[in-house]
């Protein structure tokens, strides 16, 4: 069976970073493209960034970029985001995903979120 | 970007209805649209992608039709069970997802 299982979330002060991590299991992890989407309470969706097998594509949203940092380590089966310079507008659910296509941006399996909340 | 608007924002319907939800891009997506379900508190769950092609152990009640800017879900006759928030996504470049339909019961 197909897991992904999210942790890191928790309350940072603006400015202020977080790495969350997710950690899959019941496929070959190192065989797959893999994603972060967030959803701000009571909001909708919005892709975050993405990172191919290899480390070798890796693209984020306007939104991010330049702030957070996408990486995996396939010996471990776990995906990370390293959010530094965290602002309000961060605050969300953050999940991971997995490419149901390799390179398409669209998810066959979701983990269950990690909550990020980002106030003084 | 590409835009994704979806129509209505919340449809009030009965056990047994027939419910259509519309997606619209603000440019031609070809037919890489997939629509989910998601149910408060939980993941989105994938029911229809590369527009009409349903997703493994999703009930054939669910059907996707449309191509180039205008996209359908439709549910031939609503159960209990698919009262919940759908979404429509575009992946033909990068993704940009719709505000959702939350389907109520009526």
């Amino acid at each position: 069976e197909v897991q992904l299982a999210e942790s890191g979330g928790g309350l940072v002060q603006p400015g202020g970073s977080l790495r969350l991590s997710c950690v899959a299991s019941g496929f070959t992890f190192s065989n797959y493209w893999m994603h972060w989407v967030r959803q701000a309470p009571g909001k909708g969706l919005v892709w975050v960034s993405r990172i191919n097998n290899d480390e070798s594509t890796i693209t984020y949203a306007d939104s991010v970029k330049g702030r957070f940092t996408i990486s995996r380590d396939n010996a471990k089966n776990t995906l990370y985001l390293q959010m530094n310079s965290l602002r309000a507008e961060d605050t969300a659910m953050y999940y991971c995903a997995r490419s149901k296509v390799v390179g398409a941006t669209m998810f066959d399996y979701w983990g269950q979120g990690t909550l990020v909340t980002v106030s003084s | 970007d590409i835009q994704m608007t979806q129509s209505p924002s919340t449809l009030a319907a009965s056990v047994g209805d027939r419910v259509t939800i519309t997606c619209r891009a603000s440019q031609s997506i070809n037919s890489y649209l997939a629509w989910y379900q998601q149910k408060p508190g939980k993941a989105p769950k994938l029911l229809i992608y590369t527009a009409s092609s349903l997703e493994t152990g999703v009930p054939s009640r669910f059907s996707g039709s449309g191509s180039g800017t205008e996209f359908t879900l439709t549910i031939s006759s609503l159960q209990p069970d698919d009262f919940a928030t759908y979404f429509c996504q575009q992946y033909d470049s990068y993704s940009t997802f719709g505000q959702g339909t939350k389907v109520e019961i009526k």
